[in-house]
């Protein structure tokens, strides 16, 4: 079964930086784009940053784009997503989740890891 | 960006009635639209896809039908375990994804 595994959440001043991992198994981690999406306490979802099969094109939402960058490691099944210049308003639940697509572009969201807690705060 | 625009923002239903949550679109997004379930310290769980497909698992209770800029999720009979948040979310117009801001289902 489709398992997503997230970790490198935690406290961090503003300004701050993080790198979180996500931990595929039961697909064909190479064959599908990957996302991460995020939650800020006792909001609504908000979609962070796709990254395709392949790792060539990449995708992020205005509000991080410049200061974050996904990434994956298909040998290892792994995506990763490193934060710069962290800001309060990033504090959130952080999931990854598979795309729905084989060898496609961004769609939706099939499977979802449990998520990271992130906390920006002095 | 496409705005979604979920309502209402809490609806009060009791168990085994039918309970209706609607998403509107700010432009239209034609099929690519999807539904989400998230239950309190869960992670969101794929309901519908493609404006009217159920995704692997979900019971047929749960129904998705629109498509343009109006699109609803219907549960037929609600069961103890519906009881949760509702997310729609846009596909159409990548990359950039939208949810709307959700719709709470409580036990009335």
């Amino acid at each position: 079964q489709v398992q997503l595994v997230e970790s490198g959440g935690g406290v961090v001043q503003p300004g701050g930086s993080l790198r979180l991992s996500c931990a595929a198994s039961g697909f064909t981690f190479s064959s599908y784009g990957m996302h991460w999406v995020r939650q800020a306490p006792g909001k609504g979802l908000e979609w962070v940053a796709f990254i395709r099969y392949d790792g060539s094109n990449k995708y992020y939402a205005d509000s991080v784009k410049g200061r974050f960058t996904i990434s994956r490691d298909n040998s290892k099944n792994t995506l990763y997503l490193q934060m710069n210049s962290l800001r309060a308003e990033d504090t959130a639940v952080y999931y990854c989740a598979k795309d729905a697509l084989w060898f496609g572009e961004l769609s939706f969201f099939d499977y979802w890891g449990q998520g990271t807690l992130v906390t920006v705060s002095s | 960006e496409i705005v979604m625009t979920q309502s209402p923002a809490t609806l009060s239903v009791s168990p085994g009635e039918r309970a209706t949550l609607s998403c509107r679109a700010s432009q239209s997004v034609s099929s690519n639209l999807a539904w989400y379930q998230q239950k309190p310290g869960q992670a969101p769980r794929l309901l519908i896809y493609g404006a009217s497909t159920r995704a692997t698992g979900i019971p047929a209770r749960f129904s998705g039908s629109g498509s343009g800029t109006e699109f609803t999720l219907t549960i037929s009979s609600l069961q103890s375990e519906d009881f949760a948040v509702y997310y729609c979310q846009q596909y159409n117009n990548w990359p950039q994804v939208t949810f709307g801001q959700g719709t709470r289902l409580e036990i009335k």
